[in-house]
């Protein structure tokens, strides 16, 4: 079952333009992942926040962390044409191997 | 250090054969997890891979199945392959556990016709 829940379902910006995604889950969690995934391929990692973290940052990336109303969100500044691609959350809420991944925010950014 | 590579990319199989899936971590990486990935169910928890033990597993059925190799190359099984198990099946690999990053190799397609 989903854990994660991802908003919005689809996203569509100009280049330049900010995104901002938003992942909410039920449990206690010792981290939350955020992933990219181009058109079926395989999932890149993007940024990594512990649950003792309330904002972490990564080039244009931007994550934080509200532990108490059990959401994360994820800014990606200065949007380019390059960054089209499903953005998913996954809670690692075990300390073990399995991540519990959203259906995914697909982000479309036009030229 | 190279990523973690999986083989084959794509595979196609009619109902009722059974598929092998390889998955080879990037060096240093003793878990392997797998999971499976279709536009309905999303992306799902197969099982997971230490030291050539299962250490979790997934609400699948018992067609699925896996090992691991003691150099940690993973393999995972599909049995009596229905058209349901269509799906992009993603290994991913990190060092031992407990938080760290999960790195995914690319996927195997597999379409059962």
């Amino acid at each position: 079952s989903q854990q994660g829940e991802e908003d919005p379902q689809a996203l569509s910006i100009q280049e330049g333009e900010n995104a901002t995604m938003n992942c909410s889950y039920k449990t206690s969690i010792n981290n939350l992942q955020w992933y990219r995934q181009n058109s079926g391929r395989g999932l890149v990692h993007l940024i990594l926040i512990r649950s003792n973290e309330r904002e972490k940052h990564s080039g244009r990336l931007r994550v934080t962390l509200d532990t108490s109303k059990k959401s994360s969100s994820l800014l990606i500044t200065a949007s380019r044409a390059a960054d089209t691609a499903s953005y998913f959350c996954a809670t690692d809420d075990s300390g073990y191997s399995t991540l519990t991944f959203g259906k995914g925010t697909m982000l479309l950014v036009s030229p | 250090k190279a990523g973690v590579t999986q083989t084959p990319r794509y595979l196609i199989k009619t109902r009722g054969q059974q598929v092998t899936l390889s998955c080879s971590p990037i060096s240093g990486h003793r878990s392997v997890s797998w999971y499976q990935q279709t536009p309905g169910q999303g992306l799902q928890f197969l099982f997971e891979y230490f030291s050539e033990t299962q250490r979790n597993k997934g609400n699948f059925p018992g067609r699925f199945s896996g090992r691991q190799f003691s150099n940690s190359r993973s393999e995972m099984n599909v049995s009596t392959l229905e058209l349901g198990d269509s799906a992009l099946y993603l290994c991913a690999t990190r060092t031992s556990g407990g938080g760290d990053t999960q790195y995914f190799g690319p996927g195997t397609r597999l379409t059962v016709l």
